[in-house]
């Protein structure tokens, strides 16, 4: 498959461990912000998201913290399989302005 | 399959050369966005159109150029290519401004 990012941080967990991928965004003013996965060979995948409002939203085994105070993100996925291997980005949006993705996480499940 | 058709999915071509690069928005999606990621810069907003109006612009080179059809496809031209224009091409869409995107699966250009 296609290598993205060959200088990423890289995360190896156990399978079956939580995993923690953390993130710092630029813009303390953005209201909006989103994880994605990407595979490799894939376009990015919408994983979860949340507003600036908020703090904590919970999916199916993903939680994401927002921590405006310091600018930082973090996605929990709980019980870690094999396919959740991919690359993740954490991703920003101020009002109506275009996506601004951070440089990504590696995470390698070791099973 | 995430409803954003990008074709098409590899491509290689000389350098100099011109080609284009086509992208389906999800039905229903105005907003049509395009992404470049190389290994060094990670995604890289290039950029929007809105309902067949360009709406932002990112670092997109002056070689390149897109625009959004009456149907709502949109193309990005590349020109005069470099080795350095290597890279994965994404689009994404969006139903309006501020929400989240839908990426395609990419178009990979390998300039020789």
């Amino acid at each position: 498959g296609e290598s993205v990012g060959l200088h990423l941080p890289t995360l190896s967990v156990q399978e079956g461990d939580n995993s923690i991928i953390n993130c710092a965004y630029s813009n303390s003013a953005s209201d909006y912000f989103i994880w994605y996965k990407q595979e490799s060979g894939k376009g990015p995948q919408f994983i979860i998201d949340i507003r600036s409002n908020m703090d904590k939203r919970q999916g199916q085994r993903v939680t994401v913290l927002l921590n405006k105070t310091v600018k930082h993100l973090s996605l929990q996925i709980a019980a870690t399989q094999p396919g959740d291997s991919a690359v993740y980005f954490c991703a920003e949006i101020l009002g109506n302005t275009p996506l601004v993705f951070g440089k990504g996480t590696r995470l390698s499940v070791i099973a | 399959d995430s409803g954003v058709t990008q074709t098409p999915k590899h491509l290689i071509t000389a350098t100099g050369q011109r080609v284009t690069l086509r992208c389906s928005p999800r039905s229903g999606d105005l907003s049509v966005y395009w992404y470049q990621q190389s290994l060094d810069q990670g995604l890289q907003f290039l950029i929007q159109y809105y309902n067949g109006e360009e709406r932002a612009k990112g670092n997109i080179l002056e070689r390149f150029s897109a625009q959004q059809f009456p149907d709502l496809h949109s193309e990005l031209n590349l020109s005069s290519l470099e080795l350095g224009d290597s890279a994965l091409y994404f689009c994404a869409s969006s139903v309006g401004l501020g929400d989240g995107y839908t990426f395609g699966s990419g178009t990979r250009l390998t300039v020789v």
